[in-house]
């Protein structure tokens, strides 16, 4: 189990569905961010909230749309996908954003577009 | 591009060996460094952090750094089967410090 809490942890839908990926830190972390895996890849970065502000944005396409409630929650909200968006969408937390700081991964959303 | 190189793998050794496993990195301005493991179909954990020259022990796992040759590399003492697994490499690099990962390695354990 980790500390990091993303849900669901499975998700299957069409291209035409609206969905939102959640996730929950409760370790007081100041930096959240949203990876994409593909199989035998490693994490590649999307999103990265620090303060609860975007902070780096990778170029990622509208179709993802990357939210911060609050301190402890970030959401990945998800519309129009394509079948190559299938993946493992890691969320991670670090105490704040720059060099020092690990990261810790939550358990990933694994998402399936058909 | 700032880059973290691994070994492309995969890596076999026996239970009861030493797991060498290296990572080298082209950003020099890079400080600090993480090898996460990954179990197939699961999240990457964080298992060592190392952010100066030398040697830091963690139970059988120890990672080298070495900034001069910009290099990095994680010892598993006792290999287990239950270490099989791929070994992510990874640094904070560039200006927007962001967490590059290498490629990872998959090593396997054979009992």
């Amino acid at each position: 189990d980790t500390e990091v809490t993303q849900t669901p942890k499975h998700l299957v839908m069409g291209m035409t569905n609206k969905k939102s990926l959640k996730c929950e830190q409760h370790m007081g972390h100041r930096a959240m961010y949203w990876y994409k895996q593909k199989a035998k890849k490693p994490p590649e970065l999307m999103f990265v909230y620090s303060y609860e502000k975007l902070s780096i944005n990778e170029s990622v396409p509208s179709r993802f749309s990357p939210e911060c409630p609050n301190s402890s929650l970030l959401n990945l909200h998800l519309h129009a996908l394509q079948p190559e968006d299938s993946a493992l969408y890691l969320c991670a937390s670090s105490d704040r954003t720059g060099d020092n700081q690990p990261q810790h991964f939550g358990d990933g959303t694994r998402l399936s577009i058909l | 591009q700032k880059e973290v190189e691994q070994n492309s793998g995969p890596l076999s050794v026996p239970e009861g060996a030493i797991a060498s496993l290296n990572c080298t990195y082209s950003d020099r301005g890079s400080q600090s460094f993480f090898w996460y493991r990954q179990y197939s179909g699961k999240s990457p954990e964080l298992i060592m952090s190392i952010y100066s020259n030398g040697d830091k022990e963690d139970g059988r796992f120890t990672a080298q750094l070495n900034k001069a040759s910009q290099y990095v590399s994680l010892l598993i003492r006792d290999s287990q089967p239950s270490d099989s697994a791929t070994y992510l490499c990874a640094a904070y690099t560039g200006a927007n410090s962001k967490l590059t990962f290498g490629k990872g390695i998959t090593l396997s354990v054979r009992p």
